[in-house]
């Protein structure tokens, strides 16, 4: 495909459930970021994977966030135990491997958590 | 720790009016500035990116200028249009190697015909 997509663009979750997003980035793209966007707010970074490697998860809010990208390119975003707090949109981003690394993003799962 | 703050959070003009959105940051060694729109219920659009070394970048009626120095950026809109009302987002890149966004909270811009 031409951009990022991600799945499902909708989900709720009744609280205790655990989640799981996709996420395909552009292909090619060796980088690849999870953001998570509260209503009215900018995203704020959750983890940053370059290829298979996870280099950076020091945005993830609890050990109940898990993230994977085991063949470098498809990524999944889990969330266990889900609380309302983690009511937000979800955003995927991936980025080529050289120049200016401009990051583009998916259309984001937007999570209701009842 | 860079923050990111964006002046207005939002903006009410009529259709053909010339705008400016205001982004600043408080630290100065940024890799790279980018401005995103977002229009409701939808993911985030790249509209311009600026690298450190540059000082603006023009797409269409839409031209964005970065001050490294004095951390600031403006996103000026020509001749505004109901099509560009939306959300404008301004992220700073805080690393080389290009890694996490920092984003300010957004200008929510409406354009009335």
């Amino acid at each position: 495909g031409a951009g990022v997509s991600q799945s499902p663009r909708y989900k709720v979750a009744k609280r205790g459930q655990d989640v799981a997003l996709r996420c395909d980035p552009i292909s090619g793209h060796v980088s690849l970021f999870w953001y998570q966007q509260a209503l009215g707010q900018g995203p704020e970074f959750l983890t940053y994977f370059q290829n298979e490697a996870q280099l950076d998860k020091s945005g993830l809010p609890s050990d109940r966030f898990f993230a994977e990208r085991p063949e470098g390119s498809v990524s999944t975003l889990k969330i266990q135990r889900t609380q309302q707090e983690d009511s937000a949109v979800y955003l995927c981003a991936s980025s080529g491997a050289g120049g200016p690394k401009e990051q583009y993003f998916g259309p984001g799962t937007r999570l209701t958590v009842t | 720790k860079q923050e990111v703050t964006q002046i207005p959070a939002a903006l009410s003009v009529p259709e053909g009016e010339n705008l400016v959105l205001n982004c600043s940051f408080t630290d100065s060694a940024i890799y790279n500035l980018q401005w995103f729109r977002q229009d409701p219920g939808k993911g985030l659009t790249s509209l311009l990116l600026i690298q450190s070394s540059q000082r603006e970048q023009t797409s269409g009626r839409l031209n964005a200028s970065l001050d490294k120095s004095s951390g600031r950026s403006t996103l000026y809109i020509a001749a505004s249009q109901p099509g560009d009302s939306a959300t404008y987002l301004c992220a700073v890149d805080p690393h080389q190697a290009g890694t996490a966004l920092i984003f300010g909270k957004g200008t929510t811009l409406s354009v009335s015909s």
